[in-house]
């Protein structure tokens, strides 16, 4: 009954390795979303999908490469891992165009990089 | 540009009320929310405002919105310890984007 999850919750992993982090919603929403927040707590957007179209990117290193296979998955790629890329990344979604646009988070997943 | 403030810290006794403040630049801010995040937690969605309202209440949780002065608060009445969480405030545009610019959070520690 999760409303959007992700996978896997933690991950651990050493520089110069490739992972993905997987997400999923079962909202029915239309628009999906990449934040990161780092170790100061700070959320920052990453990419947004809509309808599997991506609509924002913001200055993220091309390590990053968000796919939407469809409009209830948005997985998250990261090549050549370094360091600074240890942070918590949350999913979210949202129905764009309904009302306001309430965003929904998944519970997040906390890389750390060695 | 898009900035969103807030302080970082507010520690209250059970039972007051909390105030929690924000400040925000962009004009044509069109939503604010208040979202929750526990500790190893994601974020939960507690209340939005849209830009034309002032005020909106929802239980224990009043959102009051100076738009002139680009001032958002949160507050909780009769605060409680499972209330000890890190309060952020975001704003979004009505523009298709959608992203939402988060403040830093307020760390709201709520004593016994």
């Amino acid at each position: 009954d999760t409303a959007v999850s992700q996978t896997p919750k933690y991950l651990v992993t050493q520089m110069g390795n490739d992972k993905s982090i997987k997400c999923e919603q079962n909202l029915g929403h239309d628009t999906m979303y990449w934040y990161k927040q780092d170790s100061k707590k700070f959320l920052k957007i990453m990419f947004s999908y809509n309808n599997k179209e991506l609509i924002i990117n913001e200055t993220v290193p091309n390590r990053f490469s968000p796919k939407s296979p469809d409009k209830a998955h948005l997985n998250l790629h990261i090549n050549s891992l370094e360091l600074g890329d240890s942070a918590v990344y949350f999913c979210a979604s949202s129905q764009a165009q309904a009302g306001a646009g309430e965003q929904y988070f998944g519970p997040g997943t906390r890389l750390t990089v060695t | 540009g898009e900035d969103v403030e807030q302080s970082l810290f507010l520690s209250v006794r059970e039972g007051d009320s909390s105030v929690i403040n924000c400040t925000y630049t962009d004009s044509s801010s069109t939503y604010l929310y208040w979202y929750k995040q526990e500790p190893g937690a994601g974020l939960q969605l507690l209340t939005y405002i849209f830009s034309n309202m002032d005020m909106k209440q929802d239980q224990r949780l009043t959102v009051l919105l100076n738009k002139k002065d680009k001032h958002l608060s949160l507050r909780i009445a009769d605060t409680q310890t499972g209330d000890s969480a890190i309060y952020f405030c975001a704003e979004s545009r009505d523009t298709g984007r959608r992203a939402l610019t988060f403040g830093s959070g307020t760390r709201l520690q709520v004593q016994p």
